[in-house]
């Protein structure tokens, strides 16, 4: 199947700053892309979904100014957390696919468990 | 609106021995429906879906689905499980009519035991 990779695969980092997430596919070009949020023992909540050189689309009760996403090219997808507070820590994934369409199914990077201290 | 159920937090099988993963969905239009696995701090992979056709399903690792209509459910099954099998399992569900994002159902944990 498809490659997606994210990085970085874990980070730490201090309340107040900024943390930024990269999601890229390898091996094929990524129209729309999706970021998702992970708590333990649950399943994945979706934060926003990306078209290419389009403006991002959130979730209800997603901020937007505080999960900063930019898709600019077909390979490259970022998830900036602005700002991070302890309560932000959680597993993001990302996942692509390949065209539009509904019957597509996405491939996902392996996702990125931050902590904010 | 769209939904996914996965009745069973735990499933547990000896290994060798057929295992099935239990989902159900509810959709307004066409259901387009998909399984993933998840292992520890890992992203999801794709395992198979279901979007027209057919309503036995194969995908990877040996495993396959059943789609079945009437019963709105798209159950996951392997014949013979492996140890390597224990992980956690996402039924997803799109509209096909109505053009909704991916819906995940709250996972399965299946444990095969040696």
């Amino acid at each position: 199947g498809a490659v997606v990779s994210q990085h970085p695969s874990r980070v730490i980092c201090k309340s107040g700053t900024s943390v930024k997430i990269e999601c890229r596919s390898l091996d094929f070009q990524a129209t729309t892309m999706f970021w998702y949020r992970q708590f333990p023992k649950q399943s994945l909540m979706l934060m926003a979904t990306s078209n290419e050189g389009s403006k991002a689309t959130y979730e209800q009760g997603v901020e937007k100014d505080k999960f900063l996403i930019n898709h600019a090219s077909l390979t490259l997808s970022t998830l900036t957390v602005t700002s991070a507070h302890p309560e932000d820590s959680s597993f993001y994934i990302c996942s692509a696919s390949s065209t539009g369409k509904l019957n597509t199914e996405a491939f996902f990077g392996q996702g990125t468990r931050l902590t904010v201290v | 609106a769209q939904s996914v159920a996965q009745p069973e937090d735990q499933v547990n099988v000896a290994e060798g021995n057929p295992l099935t993963v239990k989902c159900t969905y509810s959709v307004s239009g066409n259901p387009y429906l998909f399984w993933y696995v998840q292992y520890p701090n890992r992203g999801l992979q794709f395992l198979l879906k279901y979007i027209t056709g057919d309503n036995l399903v194969k995908g990877s690792y040996g495993f396959e689905a059943e789609f079945n209509k009437s019963q709105t459910s798209f159950h996951l099954k392997k014949p013979s499980a492996l140890v390597s099998d224990s992980a956690l399992y996402f039924c997803a569900v799109r509209d096909g009519d109505y053009g909704q994002n991916f819906v995940f159902g709250p996972g399965t944990r299946l444990s095969v035991l040696p």
